[in-house]
């Protein structure tokens, strides 16, 4: 289930089911958005990008979907395994002439074996 | 292809020194750097941006003058922590993007810093 922690919302999931972590993006302009997994103490691991001209991208395991109208970003992770726990979080490249990236709050996947 | 090293690690100071992290593009060129702080369980504060030979614009709410950063080379981006206290206690993480490529940002492993 999903629960909200002190600060980052936990989701806790048997190993070998499907994941969906959720991420509202917020700003309408933003074309360029980005998964990234974090382990404790280590920098973001890329897992996957989405353009804004598209609404779903698939990688090994891993789907994005995105949903513009509604400005929503979600991972599916399929298959879930213990080497998955950990902190997820989404970007949004602002399209600004800086080209910066704005964090999501963050979801931490724990999966229970 | 695509590393960025970040050094030191990890680093524990006293209170009222200043601290230097410095983040390395290792077989790219970056012509953008940004330097992040993460707090515990929580996500990660853009606090500069940081152009090769230029000055770094800094967020709102982020001091200059407390941190000090310094983008000399393509390669290289400092981040000086001056007069450390312990509430700058965090994890920083800098991240860089490759010429040409200006929407990919590729980030290091990050520096811990404690301020006894």
């Amino acid at each position: 289930g999903e629960s909200v922690g002190l600060h980052l919302p936990t989701l806790s999931v048997q190993e070998g089911d499907n994941s969906i972590i959720n991420c509202a993006y917020s700003n309408s302009a933003s074309d360029y958005f980005i998964w990234y997994k974090q382990e404790s103490g280590k920098g973001p691991q890329f897992i996957i990008d989405i353009r804004s001209n598209m609404d779903k991208r698939q990688g090994q395991r891993v789907t994005v979907l995105l949903n513009k109208t509604v400005k929503h970003l979600s991972l599916q992770i399929a298959a879930t395994q213990p080497g998955d726990s950990a902190v997820y979080f989404c970007a949004e490249n602002m399209a600004s002439g800086t080209y910066k990236y704005i964090f999501g709050t963050g979801t931490r996947l724990k999966v229970l074996a | 292809g695509a590393v960025v090293s970040q050094h030191p690690s990890w680093v524990i100071c006293k209170s009222g020194t200043s601290v230097k992290i410095e983040c390395r593009s290792l077989d790219f060129q970056a012509t953008t750097m940004f330097w992040y702080r993460q707090f515990p369980k929580q996500s990660l504060m853009l606090m500069a941006t940081s152009n090769e030979g230029s000055k770094a614009t800094y967020e709102q709410g982020v001091e200059k003058d407390k941190f000090l950063i310094n983008h000399a080379s393509l390669t290289l981006s400092t981040l000086t922590v001056t007069s450390a206290h312990p509430e700058d206690s965090s994890f920083y993480i800098c991240s860089a993007q490759r010429q040409g490529k200006r929407d990919t940002q590729y980030f290091g492993p990050g520096t811990r810093l404690t301020v006894l």
